[in-house]
């Protein structure tokens, strides 16, 4: 079964510090991978994938199949990047599994 | 644009009685829609996938006739949650996916169901 890891519950960094939010997976397939990100009273929405390569909003995370880990990064850390973050693995054509979630608390 | 909405936003309903909660895709053809129960500070749970005008899918382990669920049109999903007990407040969400992506699945702003 499709299963997906975020071992760290909460992230406290200070502004300006790099951030690695942590995310390893398991399943049998060709892993499709994505971060969704949830601000304070906001709704869920998509950060980015794996398949696009992208940068947003300065994270990236790339896919590393042989760890099974699609962490997210970023070099320097901003006080409205505070947030949930939820790594989320795509499997059976179009549900998602998301892991349990990581909250990320930048300080000034 | 993919702007999915979700009603109510809270309720509140006594134990054995039942509450529906509707999610609509407001400017797109949603032709999936997905119900995610999330417990307090944990991850959201796939209950079921529903595809327009077919019977959902549920999930291993969610009651499909206690969750029932209704995917009548593009735009519009219903769950209803019957007989409710209290174990069964908790913060449901919905998300659509269709328009222009084919992947990615846009989400309602959550029910926050309280059963007194």
């Amino acid at each position: 079964a499709q299963r997906v890891t975020q071992p760290e519950k909460l992230l406290s960094v200070f502004k300006g510090a790099p951030v690695e939010l942590k995310c390893n997976y398991s399943y049998s397939g060709s892993p499709e991978l994505f971060w969704y990100v949830q601000y304070s009273r906001q709704r869920l929405q998509l950060l980015l994938r794996h398949i696009s390569r992208e940068s947003i909003k300065g994270f990236t995370a790339d896919l590393n199949k042989g760890e099974t880990s699609f962490h997210l990064k970023k070099p320097f850390a901003q006080e409205e990047d505070s947030a949930m973050y939820y790594c989320a693995l795509k499997y059976a054509g179009n549900m998602l599994t998301f892991g349990g979630g990581t909250r990320l608390m930048v300080k000034p | 644009g993919a702007v999915v909405s979700q009603h109510p936003s809270r309720v509140i309903c006594k134990s054995g009685t039942s509450v529906k909660i509707e999610c609509r895709s407001l400017d797109f053809q949603a032709t999936t829609m997905f119900w995610y129960r999330q417990f307090p500070k944990k991850s959201l749970m796939l209950m079921a996938t529903s595809n327009e005008g077919s019977k959902a899918t549920y999930e291993q382990g969610v009651e499909k006739d206690k969750f029932l669920i209704n995917h009548a049109s593009l735009t519009l999903s219903t769950l209803t949650v019957t007989s409710a007990q209290p174990e069964d407040s908790s913060f449901y969400i919905c998300s659509a996916k269709g328009g222009t992506s084919s992947y990615e699945q846009y989400f309602g702003p959550g029910t926050r169901l309280t059963v007194t």
